[in-house]
């Protein structure tokens, strides 16, 4: 079964680090980018950063630019975001997605929710 | 970043109804975009995938269509199960964006 399994949320101070993890089985993951994905409560999707599938590419969305980190290790099937220097309204479920067709993510995982507070 | 607006926001329906969500992008993305399904609590749903692909696995009921810079996702008999928030998503360019949603409603 195609699956991909995220790890690591929790509450976390502001100004804050934490590290989200997400397993991936049942397909060729070193074939594949992989993106994250994030919603806050009660609104829409945002997405916030992608990871080719060798590493050579890396972008993130403006509100997390020089504060988090997404990385991979194909060895581990597992993606990554470290996110650093945490605020208020990065509160939110992240989920890892899988990309098909380019940038259309047909596989999703259940979500871990951060939560940035005092 | 290119911007994706949804509209309407809310649309309140009843089963059996024809529904249509409409989604513009801000310049063209060709046929780059992708609609979600999600319902309380869980992981978007892909539907639709470059404008008029309709995943595998999905109902036939739901269809999408448009290019350029105006997309339409359109349910034909809105069923029990349907009744759920919708999301656009454009993938033309390496910073990807959604629309704001669509929550339909029962009626």
């Amino acid at each position: 079964e195609v699956q991909l399994v995220e790890s690591g949320g929790g509450l976390v101070k502001p100004g804050g680090s934490l590290r989200l993890s997400c397993a991936a089985s049942g397909f060729t993951f070193s074939s594949y980018s992989m993106n994250w994905v994030r919603q806050a409560p009660g609104k829409g999707l945002e997405w916030v950063s992608s990871i080719s599938s060798s590493s050579s590419y890396i972008y993130y969305a403006d509100s997390v630019k020089g504060r988090f980190t997404i990385s991979r290790d194909n060895a581990k099937n597992s993606l990554y975001l470290q996110m650093n220097s945490l605020r208020a309204e990065d509160t939110a479920v992240y989920y890892c997605a899988r990309p098909y067709d380019k940038g259309a993510f047909d596989i999703w995982g259940q979500g871990t929710m951060v939560t940035v507070s005092s | 970043d290119i911007q994706m607006t949804q509209s309407p926001s809310t649309l309140s329906a009843s089963v059996g109804d024809r529904v249509t969500i409409t989604c513009r992008a801000s310049q063209s993305i060709s046929s780059w975009l992708a609609w979600y399904q999600q319902k309380p609590g869980k992981a978007p749903k892909l539907l639709i995938y470059k404008a008029s692909s309709l995943e595998s696995g999905v109902p036939s009921r739901f269809s999408g269509s448009g290019s350029g810079t105006e997309f339409t996702l359109t349910i034909s008999s809105l069923q029990p199960d349907d009744f759920a928030t919708y999301y656009c998503q454009q993938y033309n360019s390496y910073s990807l964006t959604f629309g704001g949603g669509t929550k339909v409603e029962i009626k």
